[in-house]
């Protein structure tokens, strides 16, 4: 079966750090990744999409990079965090589904950033 | 520009009644498909149930059930026999440029003895 694997859980890092999150997913090959962040009691909000290695769309501009280095991992970075990038990060992927066909995102447990 | 609507920030239920989350949407893909996620207060997003648009019969999952009506662009998720672990938020999600999923805002439901 398919498994998702985020860390870590939580981070505290203070403004002008550099941060890298990391997701590797297992049993599925050619997935499309995704990077979601949550601020509190919000919706998610996309902020990068890969359909393959070297392939990342970024969904709103921002102080963050993502990239997937192999098939199934995806990494998020940033080389000067600001206090607004504190929030839930949330790593997901999907199937790569032909034709019309949907695939839900799975979710990993997600990482909680504090910038402080 | 496609975009999600949950209208109710939270809702309470008793156990073992049923409760509706409302969500309406708008796009104009011909071709979508719409999908609820519970998060507990652990976080995690867990997938309930999913319904593509040209499905012709409303999905149901278990005790999940989808009340689509296209032509109100609504797809309400129904919860019967609530139970306490039924406590969390739900987001309603549809897809996106294949693949992509925008979220509404969430909708926390609590579940009272």
């Amino acid at each position: 079966s398919q498994t998702i694997h985020q860390w870590p859980a939580t981070l505290v890092q203070p403004v002008g750090s550099p941060l890298s999150l990391e997701c590797t997913v297992e049993g599925t090959s050619n997935p499309n990744l995704y990077w979601y962040r949550q601020a509190a009691g919000r919706g998610l909000q996309l902020l990068f999409y890969s359909v393959g290695i070297g392939q990342i769309s970024s969904e709103v501009p921002q102080n963050l990079s993502a990239s997937r280095p192999q098939d199934r991992q995806f990494i998020l970075s940033s080389k000067k965090l600001l206090l607004s990038d504190s929030g839930f990060y949330l790593c997901a992927w999907s199937a790569q589904v032909p034709g019309t066909g949907e695939s839900p995102l799975h979710f990993g447990n997600g990482t909680r950033l504090t910038v402080t | 520009a496609q975009k999600i609507t949950q209208t109710q920030p939270g809702m309470f239920v008793q156990e073992k009644e049923a409760v509706t989350l409302d969500c309406t949407y708008d796009t104009s893909d011909p071709s979508y498909g719409l999908f609820w996620y519970k998060q507990p207060s652990s976080g995690e997003m867990i997938f309930l149930i999913y319904q593509g648009s040209y499905d012709q019969q409303n999905a149901t999952e278990g005790r999940y059930s989808l009340n689509f009506q296209k032509a109100r662009k609504s797809a309400n998720l129904v919860i019967s026999a609530s139970q306490l672990g039924d406590s969390a938020m739900y987001f309603c999600a549809m897809s996106h440029q294949g693949g992509k999923l925008i979220f509404g805002q969430g909708t926390e439901l609590s579940v009272k003895p």
